[in-house]
């Protein structure tokens, strides 16, 4: 079964400094990866997304990730954080057979401080 | 072109009663999927359908079902409901059935309180 670890619940940086969000994943196949936010009250709005090719992946808002897979890791970056980008953020793995759900992590909550 | 949308936007509920979540997707997408997201936890895989049939389920009793209309809406119903089915209830659509590259699109949710 697939599963997706984010170790960090909750993250705190100043403004303007650079950010990495950790996420592992588990599955037995070629992982399908993204990263999704939430701001409070709001569904999720997908920053990037993995399925192939160069494993370093650009995303909206200035965020990228690096798919690594001897590590099963796909951690999220941004070089200078701006404080609207304080939310939560979600991995998750999905399948391409199957059952095609997504599978979540437990979501990094970020704040930023001025 | 209008996103994924749901209704209601909140809903309060007591033990036992029943509930109906209505879901519309993104025009020209045929697959609508149902998560449950608990505070303070990631979304939890419901049901997903595809062209009016269930295509996958998760593991949620047999209290939660849902259905999908000729134009693509989707209903989730949950029965006797408990404390615990208080969450945030997701909808995505999709275009298709291609797997997981076939991106996700996340409505604003249903915000359930059972009391």
């Amino acid at each position: 079964a697939q599963s997706v670890t984010q170790p960090d619940i909750h993250i705190t940086v100043s403004e303007g400094a650079s950010l990495e969000l950790r996420c592992n994943y588990s599955y037995g196949a070629t992982p399908y990866l993204f990263w999704y936010v939430q701001s409070p009250g709001q569904g999720l709005q997908l920053l990037l997304k993995y399925f192939s090719g160069d494993t370093l992946v650009q995303g909206i808002k200035g965020f990228e990730a690096e798919f690594k897979r001897s590590q099963s890791s796909f951690n999220l970056r941004k070089p200078s954080v701006h404080w609207s980008d304080a939310a939560e953020y979600f991995c998750a793995v999905g399948a391409d057979t199957g059952r095609r759900a997504l599978t979540f992590g437990s979501g990094t909550r970020l704040q930023v401080q001025p | 072109d209008a996103g994924v949308t749901q209704s209601p936007t909140h809903l309060i509920k007591t033990r036992g009663q029943q509930v109906t979540l209505r879901c519309s997707p993104i025009s020209g997408h045929k697959s609508v999927s149902w998560y449950q997201q608990v505070l303070g936890q990631g979304p939890q895989f419901i049901f997903q359908y595809y062209e009016k049939e269930e295509r996958g389920r998760g593991n949620f009793p047999d209290r939660f079902s849902a259905r999908q209309f000729p134009n693509y809406s989707s209903e989730l119903n949950v029965n006797a409901l408990l404390l615990g089915d208080s969450a945030l209830y997701l909808c995505a659509s999709s275009l298709g059935l291609a797997g997981a590259t076939d991106t996700q699109y996340f409505g604003p949710g249903t915000r359930l309180t059972v009391l």
